[in-house]
C-alpha cells in the first residue's frame, strides 16, 4: 500500500487567497483525522471522519477552515480567506474500526506558508 | 482535558549508548498509547502501539512501556545510532473526550552523536 498521500507538500500563498488541502487514506481505512502541527502549539486534531462522516470537528479553528470527505478515498480540508497564523504544517492521518484500539497512520504533510 | 508531557525536551547522546525517553499523561482512563517518530521536514512514522491491557511492546531495539496507574510510559532505545536521531512523540487515545482523538505530548529532540 501507498500509505497516506497528501497533496501538495507546499504551499505558499498571500493572505486572503483560498488553499484546499487533499488526502487519500489507506485502502479500507473507515477513519480520516486532520492535524495540524505548529511550533507553539504541537499537533493538534482539527477534524475526523468515519465512513466519509464528520464526527468531531470541534477542533477547527474557525469558520475560515472547512472539510469534506466526498468518498471513501479522498478528503479535502479548504480554508478560505487564508491568514498568516494559518502557516502550519497539516496532516491526514487514517486508521480502521472504533474503539481506539488500531494504529494512526499519517501523511507526509503539506506545510503551508500565508505570507 | 487529557494532557500529555515529554521529558526532557531534548537529548543527545554519543551513538552506542542505551537511552529512555519519558512520557507522562494526566488522565490514565486510555484505550492506547503510540510512539512516533518523525524526522525534520516529514510525517509520523508510527513505532510502537501499546494498549491499556499491555504492559510493553518490543520491535528491534525499542522497547515501550506503559504504567497506566500512575501514567507513565517510557521508550528505550538501545544501542543508539546516528540514524535514530529524530523528534519522538508520544501520543494516548483517551476513554473519554473523544475515543479516537489522540493527544500527543510535544516531543523528544534526539540526537546521536556519531
Amino acid at each position: 500500500d501507498a500509505g497516506v498521500i497528501q497533496s501538495p507538500r507546499h504551499e505558499v500563498t498571500e493572505m486572503g487567497q483560498e488553499v484546499t488541502l487533499r488526502c487519500k487514506p489507506i485502502s479500507g481505512h473507515d477513519y480520516l483525522f486532520w492535524y495540524r502541527q505548529t511550533m507553539m502549539r504541537g499537533l493538534e486534531l482539527l477534524i475526523y471522519f468515519n465512513n466519509n462522516v464528520p464526527i468531531d470537528d470541534s477542533g477547527m479553528p474557525e469558520d475560515r477552515f472547512s472539510a469534506k470527505m466526498p468518498n471513501a478515498s479522498f478528503s479535502t480540508l479548504k480554508i478560505q480567506p487564508s491568514e498568516p497564523r494559518d502557516s502550519a504544517v497539516y496532516f491526514c492521518a487514517s486508521s480502521r474500526t472504533s474503539g481506539g484500539r488500531d494504529e494512526q497512520y499519517f501523511g507526509p504533510g503539506t506545510r503551508l506558508t500565508v505570507t | 482535558k487529557q494532557e500529555v508531557t515529554q521529558i526532557p525536551a531534548a537529548l543527545s547522546v554519543p551513538e552506542g549508548e542505551n537511552l529512555v525517553l519519558n512520557c507522562s499523561f494526566t488522565d490514565s482512563a486510555i484505550y492506547n498509547l503510540q510512539w512516533f517518530r518523525q524526522d525534520p521536514g516529514k510525517g509520523l512514522t508510527s513505532l510502537l502501539l501499546i494498549q491499556s491491557s499491555q504492559r510493553e511492546q518490543t520491535s528491534g531495539r525499542l522497547n515501550a512501556s506503559l504504567d497506566k496507574s500512575s501514567g507513565r510510559s517510557t521508550l528505550y532505545i538501545a544501542a543508539s545510532q546516528p540514524g535514530d536521531s529524530a523528534t519522538y512523540l508520544c501520543a494516548v487515545r483517551p476513554v473519554n473526550d473523544g475515543a479516537n482523538n489522540l493527544f500527543f505530548g510535544t516531543g523528544t529532540r534526539l540526537t546521536v552523536i556519531p
